[in-house]
């Protein structure tokens, strides 16, 4: 599985919007990109993925370099509540385990 | 909450005793997989059962360490004779058949082992 490289900190100010990196330079072609993140005392929580195309959902965009070696997690109006390690995890499609890799992430803080 | 729970959410154990963890996941999820987190470091894999059958386990999962899943149903992680390097979160995360992988993890069971 391809590594992922992502800053140990950022900070926000609240109601601002949160770009959080991820270089994943050796992914492969069919390989996805999966984010997660972990508010402190509580299991992890799945916000988003994608493969070449830029994704938006409820809870964040994805955009995803033309080359694919890096991607962008963004929380359009960041809250108290995203403080959090965010997560970024590349893994490929199909097979009969999705196990998760986890880095150490980014600790997103978010000040008021 | 994902609908997965654990228990217990804390235990504390002295060093060379056994302990059980038990999940109880999503019902119709048929993918099951257990992780441990230490301070300051991402989850990491531990082992994986697709409804009853247990497919792969980790290097991490020493032979102290054992897990079931009967009938496909919810899942018990048993640790014998703990030690103190034992002590960590340990997660239960759920995965259904869809054609993407969104895990639902459980809240964990803290242990921790003096």
């Amino acid at each position: 599985d391809a590594k992922t490289t992502q800053p140990p900190s950022m900070d926000c100010a609240e109601g601002r919007a949160a770009n959080l990196p991820c270089n994943h330079s050796t992914i492969s072609g069919n390989e996805y990109v999966y984010w997660y993140r972990q508010i402190h005392s509580q299991g992890p929580q799945y916000i988003i993925h994608g493969l070449k195309n830029n994704e938006t959902n409820e809870m964040a965009s994805l955009i995803i370099t033309e080359d694919r070696k890096s991607s962008t997690l963004i929380l359009p109006h960041a809250t108290l509540r995203d403080t959090a390690v965010y997560y970024c995890i590349v893994i490929p499609p199909g097979g009969s385990n999705y196990k998760l890799t986890f880095g150490k992430g980014t600790l997103l803080t978010v000040n008021p | 909450d994902t609908g997965v729970s654990q228990n217990p959410r804390h235990k504390i154990t002295k060093r060379g005793q056994n302990v059980t963890f038990r999940c109880d996941p999503i019902s119709e999820h048929n993918r099951l997989y257990w992780y441990r987190q230490t301070l300051g470091q991402g989850p990491e894999f531990l082992t994986y059962f697709q409804n009853e059958a247990q497919l792969e386990k980790s290097r991490l999962l020493s032979d102290r360490f054992s897990a079931e899943r009967p009938k496909g149903s919810f899942s018990t992680l048993e640790i014998q004779r703990t030690e103190q390097g034992d002590s960590a979160m340990y997660l239960c995360a759920n995965e259904g058949l869809a054609a993407y992988n969104e895990q639902f993890f459980g809240p964990g069971t803290r242990l921790t082992v003096l």
